[in-house]
């Protein structure tokens, strides 16, 4: 299994440029979410999805779009990217289990730089 | 939503000492509480985890805690070495998986 697997590992954009961050995991998981890191403030979550078809906004979802028409891939969408979205973004997934948490698999992450 | 607080930010050590880093979290409803390990330039990874019905976990030199009352809990290691040097982040979920990290802790264990 190759897990979580991110593209790019590295992307430059100008300010106002779109783009899509893919993801897609092979363990057949139902949970699948996308998270920030910034220094000093941790990991923080953009959005996450439970389920093919269904999407929620985490705590900084400004500025992303996410859609789950497969089990597999989660990919997010910056519609015109500002210095502000400048971060390490990584994906995660995980089964969901009956009224208990379950730990997180992470993707090596996408830095992106917004100049 | 969830809110976790996590301290110290920064935390040295001396070889073979223990160290202890501390969380709280603020929505009741939060039942699973894990542990990440994050070297520099890689991704986080699980090292220890615990769940509400449980108040404390352990696994060779690390341990958790959980005061579902307080609503806190906390990572310990123990005998530490060169080798757990790295950034430490505490997380708080419930049911259906939203999770929130603590800011994280970074953790020098000098020789």
């Amino acid at each position: 299994n190759a897990g979580v697997t991110q593209t790019p590992k590295f992307q430059v954009l100008k300010t106002g440029q779109s783009m899509t961050l893919q993801c897609a995991q092979d363990m057949n998981h139902e949970y699948m979410s996308w998270y920030r890191q910034d220094p000093g403030m941790g990991l923080r979550l953009i959005h996450y999805s439970v389920g093919a078809g269904i999407t929620d906004q985490g705590e900084v979802p400004n500025g992303y779009n996410v859609s789950r028409s497969t089990t597999e891939d989660f990919p997010l969408r910056l519609l015109s990217a500002a210095p502000s979205q400048t971060s390490v973004y990584f994906c995660a997934s995980s089964f969901l289990s009956t009224g208990l948490g379950s730990p997180l698999h992470f993707g090596n992450g996408t830095r992106l730089t917004v100049t | 939503g969830e809110n976790v607080e996590q301290h110290p930010s920064t935390l040295s050590v001396q070889e073979g000492d223990s160290a202890v880093i501390k969380c709280t979290y603020s929505d009741s409803a939060s039942n699973y509480f894990p542990w990440y390990k994050q070297e520099l330039g890689k991704r986080p990874q699980l090292i220890i985890d615990i769940r509400s019905n449980v108040g404390e976990k352990k696994d060779q030199r690390i341990a958790v805690t959980l005061n579902k009352t307080a609503k806190h809990f906390s990572l310990h290691i123990t005998e530490t070495q060169p080798e757990d040097s790295a950034v430490y982040f505490c997380a708080a979920s419930k049911v259906n998986n939203d999770m929130r990290f603590g800011a994280g802790t970074r953790l020098t264990v000098k020789p």
